[in-house]
């Protein structure tokens, strides 16, 4: 089956600094990706998604890249904020059979002041 | 319009009871989805209903885990005999289709704690 990693389970940026979450998926034939952000004590929440035909979308401050040569995907947060600081899970369809999202274990991401 | 919304919002229980968690799904969603996170873990597909379709309940751990849904409505998740190891938050998601990939939307989710 496929898996969903991520680099780091931790990430520690600055203030208004640009932060990068990666990625890594096994299951080549995954054709849809999307970010969730999760505060504290709420249900994740949709931040962007792309589709495998593309390599790059853009949002709001986000920017997410999709590499499929290697299977890594990323969220890059443009300017962090303190309101940025949450878990961060990728997820992807896992095709064939069940339905549901495949997540990954998920980044925390820490703005220091 | 509102969001999925889910109740309780924490659920305390004693080992052996049964427990029945609700979702209320975004309005016009065809399809819901149930998962489970454990603490400090990424979500655990459990269950998938898409319209009138039979439900996709690949993703449920034991025989313990039932759950319905009211045609393109409000569905329950019944978990039977409680065990300690079901101790997690009970999360519930709608998208537009299940047929073709869409983002999926969260409600709050509901912390389940088995004494």
């Amino acid at each position: 089956g496929e898996s969903v990693g991520l680099h780091l389970p931790t990430l520690s940026v600055q203030e208004g600094d640009n932060s990068i979450i990666n990625c890594a998926y096994s299951n080549s034939a995954s054709d849809y990706f999307i970010w969730y952000k999760q505060e504290s004590g709420k249900g994740p929440q949709f931040i962007i998604d792309i589709r495998s035909n593309m390599d790059k979308r853009q949002g709001q401050r986000v920017t997410v890249l999709l590499n499929k040569t290697v299977k890594h995907l990323s969220l890059q947060i443009a300017a962090t904020q303190p309101g940025d600081s949450a878990v961060y899970f990728c997820a992807l369809y896992s095709g064939g059979g069940a339905d549901g999202l495949t997540f990954g274990k998920g980044t925390h991401l820490i703005i220091q002041p | 319009g509102a969001g999925v919304s889910q109740s309780p919002s924490n659920k305390v229980t004693e080992k052996g009871k049964d427990v029945e968690l609700r979702c209320d799904p975004i309005s016009g969603h065809t399809a819901l989805y149930w998962y489970r996170q454990s603490l400090g873990q990424g979500l655990e597909f459990l269950i998938y209903f898409q319209g009138n379709s039979a439900p996709d309940k690949s993703g449920l751990p034991s025989d313990r885990f039932s759950a319905e849904r009211t045609g393109e409505s409000v569905s329950t998740l019944t978990i039977q005999r409680t065990q300690q190891e079901d101790s997690a938050v009970y999360l519930c998601a709608s998208s537009l289709t299940g047929t073709t990939k869409a983002a999926q939307y969260f409600g709050p989710g509901t912390r389940l704690t088995v004494l």
